[in-house]
């Protein structure tokens, strides 16, 4: 089945502390792959996106990801974390015969000053 | 930069009341979608829309369910008659195309039922 893990529900670090979130999928075929972020009461915010070509991909707010095919991951990077990253974030993934994005259960990030 | 708006932001609705959840896509966007997030749970596909008729649909989509595209800029979620488990934040999507495409999020509703 189809599926996408975040096995972290909730991470904590020090403002200017380095972060790495956790993506893992199962899916059977090739996967376009997401990082959302939501801040309380706000939508989904797309970060950045994976459909093909160099595995590491960059997005918005200094964010980065890498795709992993031999791990089956997809794991979302930051440097040097600020205190207005705090949020929630989700990973999710698509492909080219559906519709649907599959979401992770989210990864809630806070951040100490 | 062009958004996804949903109206109301919040909706308290008695059980067994119908229920319309409205959404403007992005104007030059051809696909929409409804997703739902129960608290505390994942988020959740609904149903797809192009081309005025559904394109793909969840099991959570029954016939409770419909969707529709009034006019050229709302695209609509009606609940028929609502159930408690049916509370629940619901948000809109739409992409330019429905692959090779990021879908793009309102700021969701949160249907409350009494």
């Amino acid at each position: 089945a189809q599926s996408v893990t975040q096995p972290d529900i909730h991470i904590t670090v020090s403002e200017g502390a380095s972060l790495e979130l956790r993506c893992n999928y199962s899916y059977g075929a090739t996967p376009y792959l997401f990082w959302y972020v939501q801040s309380p009461g706000q939508g989904l915010q797309l970060l950045l996106k994976y459909f093909s070509g160099d595995t590491l991909v960059q997005g918005i707010k200094g964010f980065e990801a890498e795709f992993k095919r031999s791990q089956s991951s997809f794991n979302l990077r930051k440097p040097s974390v600020h205190w207005s990253d705090a949020a929630e974030y989700f990973c999710a993934v698509g492909a080219r015969n559906t519709d649907k994005l599959i979401f992770g259960t989210g990864t809630r990030l806070q951040v100490f000053p | 930069e062009p958004e996804v708006t949903q109206t109301p932001s919040h909706q308290v609705t008695q059980m067994g009341q119908e229920v319309i959840l409205r959404c403007v896509p992005i104007s030059n966007h051809l696909y929409f979608y409804w997703y739902r997030q129960i608290l505390g749970q994942k988020v959740e596909f609904l149903v797809s829309f192009y081309n005025n008729e559904i394109s793909e649909k969840s099991e959570i989509f029954d016939d409770q369910f419909s969707v529709e595209r009034p006019d050229g800029s709302n695209f609509t979620l009606k609940i028929r008659s609502t159930k408690l488990e049916d509370s629940a934040m619901y948000f809109c999507a739409s992409s330019p195309q429905v692959s090779n495409q990021p879908q793009h999020f309102g700021d969701g509703t949160r249907l409350s039922i009494l």
